[in-house]
């Protein structure tokens, strides 16, 4: 089974500074996909950035990339000109592709991101 | 256009009660999830839906049944549910692609309280 480790429960960083969350996966599979979710206090789930683990460049979206190690099983989020909005509860999510159904996502237990302003 | 909408936004409910979550997407997705998240907990799966078909069923208590009447429409029926069943019920649709690609949109969740 696929396991997800976010080993920071809780992370501070001042407005417009650079803050990166760790997330680590256990699978024997090859191809797989890694996501980070937020979800502010609304609990809106929502998309931040994806990675496919056949691609080896890092995924980037506007102030969010990834700094993904395939062979180290890591997938760390990295925030740049942190804002207030940004604080937010971060997950990380695993998910294999799906063959004959439609597999669901498999979370680490979050980080709760702090914009001190 | 990503969005999953949901109904109701609040439900409170008695042990006795029969309820019904409501879920929709108009985004052509032939996936459909249902996640329960506790407070302070990352979302579990309960079930998923291909092709309107039940594919995925993580051994949710009876209480619970899902329900996919179209392409676009996802239900939960709820009776004689316990307070410990009081969670957020998050949906989510995704294309089903070959390669599996396809990326999880989530619904605002329906906030659940069972008295």
């Amino acid at each position: 089974a696929q396991t997800v480790t976010q080993s920071q429960p809780e992370m501070s960083v001042q407005e417009a500074e650079t803050v990166t969350l760790s997330c680590t996966y256990d699978t024997s599979e090859s191809d797989y996909y890694l996501f980070w979710y937020k979800q502010p206090p609304s609990r809106q789930m929502i998309l931040v950035i994806r990675q496919e683990a056949y691609k080896q460049q890092n995924a980037t979206e506007n102030r969010f990339s990834v700094n993904f190690q395939k062979a180290a099983k890591s997938f760390s989020l990295k925030i740049s000109d942190s804002q207030l909005g940004d604080a937010a509860m971060y997950f990380c999510a695993y998910r294999t592709p799906s063959g004959g159904g439609a597999d669901g996502l498999t979370f680490g237990k979050g980080t709760h991101l702090i914009i001190q302003p | 256009d990503t969005e999953v909408t949901q109904t109701p936004k609040h439900l409170v409910m008695g042990m006795t009660n029969k309820k019904s979550l409501k879920c929709e997407q108009h985004m052509g997705h032939r996936a459909m999830y249902w996640y329960k998240q506790k407070a302070k907990k990352p979302p579990e799966l309960m079930f998923v839906y291909s092709y309107e078909k039940l594919s995925i069923n993580e051994s949710v208590p009876s209480r619970f049944s899902p329900e996919c009447p179209n392409s676009s429409l996802l239900n939960l029926h709820l009776h004689a549910l316990q307070p410990e069943d009081s969670a957020l019920y998050l949906c989510a649709s995704s294309q089903r692609v070959a390669g599996g690609r396809e990326t999880q949109y989530f619904g605002p969740g329906t906030r659940l309280l069972v008295l």
